[in-house]
């Protein structure tokens, strides 16, 4: 079955550490994306990357960080320097970042204690 | 930067009733997109649509791109309708960012 899965699915962390959201795609898309969402809110976006190697801030990239090392990975650090972290975090991929449709994860809620 | 907003916020509807969610935006755009985001948070994609109209099943979505506007219709609405609607819009400068709006939130009664 192709698609994007994001691990874990509820996320509990204590105050000053950081924590590691996974994303994988075996769809073959090039670019993936990090967005944030708050209760009530839309998406926000984190950091997107358009290729391996290669990934650029969003709207609201401090306090996170990423990596892309391979085609079907793009985790996401949130870091201690996050001030606000608790949130749903959503990741998405699309053929490449010239186009079209995005296909998301089930997410991530991610609360800090 | 864009500003991108949905209304109504909230829509309660009775189930076989119509409805006409709108997106507005405050510049130019090189694509948009229409989300439902299920009540578990999945958020699927339902269109596809910088321009012109496009029907699927009970759902369809006309975007006026010279006139900053989106519309998607639901017709015969049904409970798993209900969630939240995103309208997300990409700026024509190319940036390769999409900007969601607040969604309208939509609960079908049965």
């Amino acid at each position: 079955d192709g698609g994007i899965t994001q691990s874990p699915k509820y996320l509990f962390r204590k105050e000053g550490q950081n924590v590691t959201l996974s994303c994988e795609q075996n769809l073959n898309h090039d670019a993936m994306y990090w967005y944030r969402q708050d209760p009530g809110q839309g998406l926000r976006l984190i950091y997107y990357s358009q290729i391996v190697n290669d990934f650029q801030k969003g709207d609201i990239a401090e306090g996170y960080s990423v990596s892309r090392e391979k085609k079907e990975s793009f985790p996401l650090t949130v870091t201690s320097a996050q001030k606000n972290p608790t949130a749903f975090y959503l990741c998405a991929s699309s053929i490449s970042a010239y186009t079209d449709t995005q296909y998301f994860g089930p997410g991530t809620r991610l609360t800090v204690l | 930067g864009i500003q991108v907003e949905q209304s109504p916020p909230d829509l309660i509807l009775q189930e076989g009733a119509n409805s006409t969610l709108r997106c507005n935006f405050s510049d130019s755009v090189n694509n948009l997109q229409w989300f439902h985001q299920n009540p578990w948070g999945q958020l699927i994609n339902l269109f596809y649509i910088p321009s012109g109209t496009k029907q699927n099943g009970r759902l369809s979505a006309t975007t006026v791109a010279t006139e900053r506007y989106s519309l998607l219709y639901i017709s015969s609405s049904q409970t798993t309708d209900s969630g939240v609607y995103f309208c997300a819009v990409e700026q024509a400068s190319g940036t390769y960012k999409y900007i969601f709006g607040t969604g309208t939130r939509l609960k079908v009664l049965a």
